[in-house]
């Protein structure tokens, strides 16, 4: 079975400019995570769908949005790019998005914003 | 709020044993999750702590005691494969959902 897909891999961006990430779930799993990782840091929560709608926000601006579509592929977009949103974008797949449960990550799209 | 403190950095050889603590600070606590990630790749789940005491898989423990708010990762037996980042993880009791909060990680590097 397939993981969890993410796409693009690497992206280079400049500032002020628009991104958009993509992600598929493992087969099966309604909730899609993003989380954000700079270099050396653990990951940090941006948002969580369950069944298309929005269950947590973390500390983002605005400029961070996502949806999750009826198959529960999800996309992460970031409007006005500064150079401090160079990071690596994962995306985790889980099967209720409640309680405890494991979280299937993806290999990450890295952002470069210069 | 939920903050986890977790050592940056352990070497050690192969062959060898590794801790790597975990303290946290949790305005509520469900258990500790740990996860690996090696360089360039996606972290993996390792383990899961709800309650005290330890829980073992294969090479790889992990511990829990509730009332000192402290965990630990036993890597036994260290084999090259095992150098990565390990980090700890809570959920967040106060969000729906299943969001982690995760510790800043500790980078092992086992050495032959």
């Amino acid at each position: 079975d397939a993981g969890v897909t993410q796409s693009p891999t690497h992206l280079i961006k400049t500032r002020g400019q628009h991104v958009t990430l993509r992600c598929s779930p493992i087969s099966g799993h309604k909730s899609v995570s993003w989380y954000q990782q700079v270099l050396g840091q653990g990951p940090q929560f941006i948002f969580q769908y369950y069944e298309k709608e929005e269950r947590g926000r973390g500390n983002f601006p605005d400029r961070f949005s996502a949806r999750q579509f009826p198959n529960y592929s999800s996309e992460l977009n970031v409007n006005a790019l500064l150079l401090g949103d160079s990071a690596l974008y994962l995306c985790a797949s889980s099967l209720e998005g409640q309680g405890f449960e494991k979280l299937f990550f993806g290999s990450g799209t890295q952002l470069s914003v210069l | 709020g939920q903050s986890l403190e977790q050592p940056s950095e352990v070497t050690a050889v192969e062959g060898a044993i590794v801790q790597i603590n975990c303290t946290y600070q949790t305005s509520g606590f469900y258990g500790l999750s740990w996860y690996q990630q090696h360089d360039g790749g996606a972290p993996t789940f390792l383990s899961y702590n709800a309650l005290d005491g330890l829980e073992e898989t294969g090479r790889f423990s992990s511990f829990l005691s509730r009332s000192d708010s402290y965990g630990y990762l036993l890597l036994q037996e260290l084999q090259m494969k095992d150098s990565a980042s390990y980090f700890c993880a809570v959920r967040d009791p106060q969000a729906a959902g299943n969001k982690l909060t995760f510790g800043g990680g500790t980078r092992v590097l086992v050495k032959p």
